[in-house]
């Protein structure tokens, strides 16, 4: 089975820390993605990365940046963060190609106070 | 970005009663996926269809790809309890990135 972990299902941070979300998937996938989940506006892209230290911007990467060093593990990372970027965070992965089916982790829960 | 509108929003019934769920966009998407979402967890992917007009059938749940590939439909018979969950659709971008555009989602609670 396909297994993608995100470290931390639930964070309280203060506004202005500095915030890692740490996210491995196990399927030796090319693609990961890192989402963000709101009530009613359902899930946006924040980045996606299709290869170990390339990076493509989403709908909404404005205070966010990501780091893909190693093929398994993709970061997300608040440079300082706000209230406005609490939210559930969604990592996910998949193969390369179209239509290929999207895995996602459980999820992380982030409150910026 | 291009925008998957679902209806309703929100939904509620009885237990054993039949529902569908719209997801609409102006954008053509080389394909669509439904996933379920249930408290707590990521998404779980239903179904994929690719081909406009496709219809596939997951037991209780049937699927619809429009015939213009821009829009989709999920019909579900006889509900039940276990539906109960968070309904997204996600349409693949056609300009062959790896990308999925998801829907704003329908949640859906089966009352026994």
């Amino acid at each position: 089975d396909v297994k993608v972990t995100q470290s931390s299902r639930y964070l309280v941070k203060r506004t202005g820390e500095k915030v890692f979300l740490e996210c491995v998937q196990d399927m030796d996938h090319e693609n990961m993605f890192w989402y963000r989940q709101d009530p009613g506006l359902g899930l946006r892209l924040i980045y996606f990365s299709y290869d170990v230290k390339m990076k493509e911007k989403g709908d909404i990467p404005e205070g966010y940046s990501v780091s893909r060093e190693k093929k398994e593990r993709f970061s997300l990372i608040l440079e300082s963060a706000s209230t406005n970027q609490t939210s559930m965070y969604l990592c996910a992965s998949s193969l390369s190609g179209r239509g290929n089916t999207i895995y996602f982790g459980e999820g992380s829960w982030l409150t910026v106070v | 970005t291009q925008l998957l509108e679902q209806s309703p929003q929100f939904l509620s019934i009885q237990e054993g009663e039949n529902l569908t769920v719209y997801c609409n966009s102006s954008s053509v998407f080389s394909s669509l996926q439904w996933y379920r979402q249930e408290p707590g967890e990521g998404p779980v992917l239903l179904v994929t269809v690719v081909t406009g007009g496709e219809v596939k059938k997951l037991k209780r749940l049937t699927f619809q790809f429009g015939d213009a590939r821009k829009d989709s439909s999920l019909h579900i018979t006889a509900a039940q309890p276990g539906d109960t969950g968070l309904y997204l659709c996600a349409g693949g971008d056609q300009t062959g990135a790896n990308n999925l555009f998801f829907g704003t989602g329908t949640r859906l609670t089966v009352i026994p």
